[in-house]
């Protein structure tokens, strides 16, 4: 079945830019959207329609795409940035699926 | 503001079913489709369904299609997800989220934007 690959993990140091990849064969022409879920707490929405922010978000987070591959990116991470984020999209049926997440570590 | 609260958490023993609550607060509540989605230990995110609270549509993922039923009782702004037959692979915290629609030319993209806090669903016997 089709699915959404990401990296179990990044490591970025205070400051660094973390760049957290999600890719899918479907992806070509499709919106991504990006997810932050801190521990114990549900999902809070980052980037919509692939590089949206919506306006809560600070200016750091950023979302782009190419081809079978989409990229959220995190310029001058923080330390309270340190969560898991997941990529969301649809399949070729327009059913919703999600990645399997990254862990962003910033120490 | 908007705000989801869920329902707390279950305890259920296998074969049962399970009724989550999720009341919404600070929107229109018949303005917006709510989805469910539940994450399993270790696991990843898993959307379950959606409805439209407007017109009551609905749309199941196939994995859960025969055993989830999603509704909702507009007079009191809340939405409902009730999974039957319950295993031990059920258990899960289970979120609801108030959904939005973005439409392109080819395309309609659904997601969604505010989340509950999520409800613990453990089945054990």
């Amino acid at each position: 079945s089709y699915e959404l690959t990401q990296p179990p993990s990044v490591s970025v140091s205070p400051g660094q830019t973390a760049r957290i990849t999600c890719s899918g064969d479907a992806l070509p022409g499709k919106y991504v959207y990006w997810y932050q879920q801190k521990s114990g707490q549900g999902p809070v929405l980052v980037i919509y329609d692939d590089t949206k922010r919506p306006s809560e978000i600070p200016g750091r987070f950023s979302g782009s795409g190419s081809g079978t591959m989409a990229t959220l990116t995190v310029s001058g991470a923080q330390v309270e940035d340190e969560a898991d984020y997941y990529c969301y999209s649809t399949d070729s049926s327009e059913n919703p699926l999600f990645g399997g997440g990254t862990k962003l570590t910033v120490l | 503001q908007v705000h989801l609260v869920q329902s707390g958490a279950e305890v259920k023993k296998p074969g049962a079913s399970v009724k989550v609550s999720c009341k919404a607060s600070g929107y229109s509540f018949s303005s917006y489709p709510i989805h469910w989605v539940r994450q399993a230990p270790g696991q990843r995110l898993e959307w379950m369904g959606w409805i439209n609270v407007g017109n009551g549509n609905r749309k199941y993922s196939q994995k859960f299609q025969d055993r989830v039923t999603i509704t909702t009782d507009t007079s009191a702004s809340t939405a409902y997800m009730e999974l039957s037959s319950l295993r031990s692979e059920d258990t899960a915290i289970y979120y609801c989220a108030r959904g939005l629609t973005t439409v392109t030319v080819s395309e309609y993209y659904f997601y969604m934007d505010v989340w509950g806090r999520g409800t613990t669903v453990t089945v054990s016997s």
